[in-house]
C-alpha cells in the first residue's frame, strides 16, 4: 500500500546549521508530495509541494526534490534559524477520487541560538 | 486566504459523554477532512466529506461519526468518549476546482479525555 517514512526525530540543530529530513515514499502511480510544517500550538501550513519526477519545491529558504529512482523528497534548508523550530511531516497524495493525503509521522525540529 | 476555524482549541470531556467538534471554512471548499494527530504515529484520516451531505470513511472511522448538513461546516462526534479518543483533532478542507490538492488546515482541537 501507500506510506510514507521520515525520520525520526528530535533533530537539534544549533542557528545557521544545515538542515536535511530524510522522507521516502511508496506509492503506486505517480503520486503528488508534500512538506507541512506545524508551529508549536498551531495547525499545519503547507510549506512546498511538487507534483511530478524532477520538480522541486521550495519556500522560506527549504527545498525538496522528488526523486523518482530513490522514491525519496528530502527536506534541506542551507541556513536554519530559530523560527523554523515546528514539526515537519511529509506526505503524499494519492488519487482519483479519493484524493488523501498520508502523512508520516511527524520530525520535531529544534533549532538553537 | 482560506481559513479554518474548530470551535475549540482545548477541550476537556469525561468517559462516555458525546462530544461534537466543529469545523468551518470559509472557502466554498467542496472537501472536507478530520485527522487525529498522535505522538509517533502522525496524522490518521478519521472521515472526510467530498460534499454535503456526502461522507466517506478515512482509516480510523471507529468509534466516530459525522455530519456535514452545510457545505461550510463539517462536524466530528463522538457517541461516547472514550480515554483512547485523547488526541489533537485537526479539520482540514481543498476544493478540487483549485487544481493544486492543496489541504488548509485549522488550528486543532486538543481533546483530553477522562
Amino acid at each position: 500500500g501507500n506510506s510514507v517514512t521520515q525520520m525520526e526525530g528530535p533533530v537539534t540543530l544549533s542557528e545557521e546549521a544545515f538542515l536535511t529530513i530524510n522522507c521516502t515514499y511508496t506509492a503506486t502511480g505517480y503520486p503528488s508530495l508534500f512538506w507541512y510544517v506545524q508551529y508549536p500550538g498551531e495547525g499545519l501550513q503547507l510549506l512546498l509541494k511538487a507534483t511530478k519526477a524532477d520538480d522541486k519545491g521550495s519556500n522560506k529558504g527549504f527545498e525538496a526534490t522528488y526523486r523518482k529512482e530513490t522514491t525519496s523528497f528530502h527536506l534541506e534548508k542551507g541556513s536554519v534559524q530559530v523560527s523554523d523550530s515546528a514539526v515537519y511531516f511529509c506526505a503524499l497524495l494519492y488519487g482519483g477520487a479519493t484524493n488523501k493525503l498520508i502523512f508520516g509521522t511527524g520530525t520535531l525540529l529544534a533549532v538553537q541560538p | 486566504d482560506v481559513k479554518v476555524t474548530q470551535s475549540s482549541r482545548y477541550l476537556v470531556k469525561r468517559t462516555g459523554e458525546k462530544v461534537f467538534l466543529e469545523c468551518v471554512q470559509d472557502m466554498d471548499h467542496e472537501n472536507m477532512f478530520w485527522y487525529r494527530q498522535d505522538p509517533g504515529l502522525g496524522l490518521r484520516l478519521i472521515y472526510f466529506s467530498y460534499d454535503v451531505k456526502m461522507k466517506e470513511k478515512g482509516d480510523i472511522p471507529e468509534g466516530y461519526s459525522v455530519s456535514r448538513e452545510k457545505k461550510e461546516r463539517f462536524s466530528l462526534i463522538l457517541e461516547s468518549a472514550s480515554t483512547n479518543q485523547t488526541s489533537m483533532y485537526l479539520c482540514a478542507s481543498r476544493s478540487p476546482r483549485e487544481g493544486r490538492n492543496t489541504q488548509y488546515f485549522g488550528p486543532g482541537t486538543r481533546l483530553t479525555v477522562l
